[in-house]
């Protein structure tokens, strides 16, 4: 099975700054990497996939990067409805698994 | 706008079973990949089983191998979920997702685009 592994577990950031998620694939994936963005007490909403390309409705402050097994997720200038955890996720070989997810949360 | 509804959590005893379903709407059911992911309370996500549009190709996560069986009825736009043998770390909300598809310079790439709300499973005495 590949690990995911996201750091860090939570990032505080004040709004407008410039927050950097990353995630460490335990095997090289490619770009076999998505994004998902989760608000509490709401379901998943897939954010980036093929590790760089934007989901429809999402702003171009969100950008993915990476391949292999390094990736990583930046928000360029964070705003309010952005606090909330990030899930990368992986595919190969017919199985998905999930990273713990980092938690953004207002400093 | 595509809609998942899941249905079928509850309350089950250790050792017992249960079957979700998910009514999918707003889109050409039969020509999606689908999906059940799961989420324990205050956790991370797991996926756990995914099937073909066909039903001809179907995945299993190690967690839930041999007691968890997905399948699909294409003409009724429903996705099912049969939990057997359930145990405490069951307990979950469980979610159906449509699974799309993607190619690149790198390749096939398979992700969740659509989710429903989920249903909560509650394994306990």
């Amino acid at each position: 099975e590949i690990v995911m592994t996201q750091s860090p577990a939570t990032l505080s950031v004040s709004p407008g700054e410039r927050a950097t998620l990353s995630c460490r694939a335990s095997q090289s994936i490619s770009t076999n990497l998505a994004w998902y963005q989760q608000k509490p007490g709401q379901t998943p909403r897939l954010l980036i996939y093929g590790a760089s390309t934007r989901a429809t409705g999402f702003p171009a402050r969100f950008s993915g990067s990476g391949s292999g097994t390094e990736f990583t997720l930046i928000i360029s200038s964070l705003q309010s409805e952005d606090f909330a955890v990030y899930y990368c996720q992986q595919y190969k070989d017919w199985q998905w698994t999930f990273g713990q997810g980092t938690k953004v949360e207002l400093k | 706008q595509v809609q998942l509804v899941e249905s079928g959590g509850g309350l089950v005893k250790p050792g017992g079973s249960l079957r979700l379903s998910c009514e999918a709407s707003k889109f050409t059911f039969g020509d999606f990949y689908m999906s059940w992911i799961r989420q324990a309370p205050g956790k991370g996500l797991e996926w756990i089983s995914y099937i073909s549009s066909g039903s001809t190709m179907i995945y299993y996560a190690d967690s839930v191998k041999g007691r968890f069986t997905i399948s699909r009825d294409n003409a009724k736009n429903s996705l099912f979920l049969q939990l057997n043998s359930l145990r405490a770390e069951d307990t979950a909300v469980y979610y159906c997702a449509r699974v799309m598809e993607d190619y690149d310079s790198n390749g096939h790439h398979l992700f969740f685009d659509y989710w429903g709300q989920g249903t909560l499973v509650t394994v306990s005495s």
